[in-house]
């Protein structure tokens, strides 16, 4: 089957520490997301990459990083910097260019911050 | 940036009866408009969208309405069913400088009660 794997679905870090998230995504899809959630505040972006090599920043980036050496892979690491990391974490990809494609979720990775 | 808002923020309904969730968007460019529906611990599936050129689209028990003058646009849901009990979240689209990425409401939690 076609889809989105994210791994693993619950994280626990302790405060201080970067961790990386993991999406994984066997559609060919060339369009990639990383979207927080939080309870009551719906999904917000944090970053997206277009094409392989190339991520940009979305509305919530500071605490976070991207790479995207693979069109499959787009791990996303929470930073010490992050403020606030305890989220729930969505990747997404689509394709056809991405505009006015359909996103594909995956199905979050929970990550607690102590 | 785009802003999306939703409501109701919850919605309960009697098993039979329907549900309308309601949107509004800021940017008139925006013309792609998906709804989701979010089960808990997983990532938001696709139910139903429309494109500006469109201003009805019905699936079996589900419509969305799309008022592009007013910028709002609305998912119905006739004869609930307890499995329809969810979030859901509307959600219209960016623009270039966001790569095109979704931008969401805050989403609507749906109790169908039998």
């Amino acid at each position: 089957d076609g889809g989105i794997t994210q791994s693993p679905k619950y994280l626990f870090r302790k405060e201080g520490q970067n961790v990386t998230l993991s999406c994984e995504q066997n559609l060919n899809h060339d369009a990639m997301y990383w979207y927080r959630q939080d309870p009551g505040q719906g999904l917000r972006l944090i970053y997206y990459s277009q094409i392989v090599n190339d991520f940009q920043k979305g509305d919530i980036a500071e605490g976070y990083s991207v790479s995207r050496e693979k069109k499959e892979s787009f791990p996303l690491t929470v930073t010490s910097a992050q403020k606030n990391p305890t989220a729930f974490y969505l990747c997404a990809s689509n394709g056809q260019g991405a505009l006015n494609s359909p996103l594909h979720f995956g199905n979050g990775t929970r990550l607690t911050v102590t | 940036g785009e802003n999306v808002e939703q409501h109701p923020s919850t919605l309960s309904v009697q098993e039979g009866d329907s549900a309308v969730i309601k949107c509004t968007y800021s940017d008139s460019a925006s013309n792609y408009f998906p709804w989701y529906k979010q089960e808990l611990g997983k990532g938001p599936q696709l139910i139903i969208d429309i494109r500006s050129n469109v201003g009805e689209k019905k699936d079996q028990r589900i419509a969305v309405t799309l008022n592009k003058t007013a910028k709002h646009f609305s998912l119905h849901i006739t004869e609930t069913q307890p499995e329809d009990s969810a979030v859901y979240f509307c959600a219209a689209s960016g623009n270039s400088n966001s790569g095109y990425a979704l931008n969401f409401g805050k989403g609507t939690s749906l109790l169908v009660t039998p």
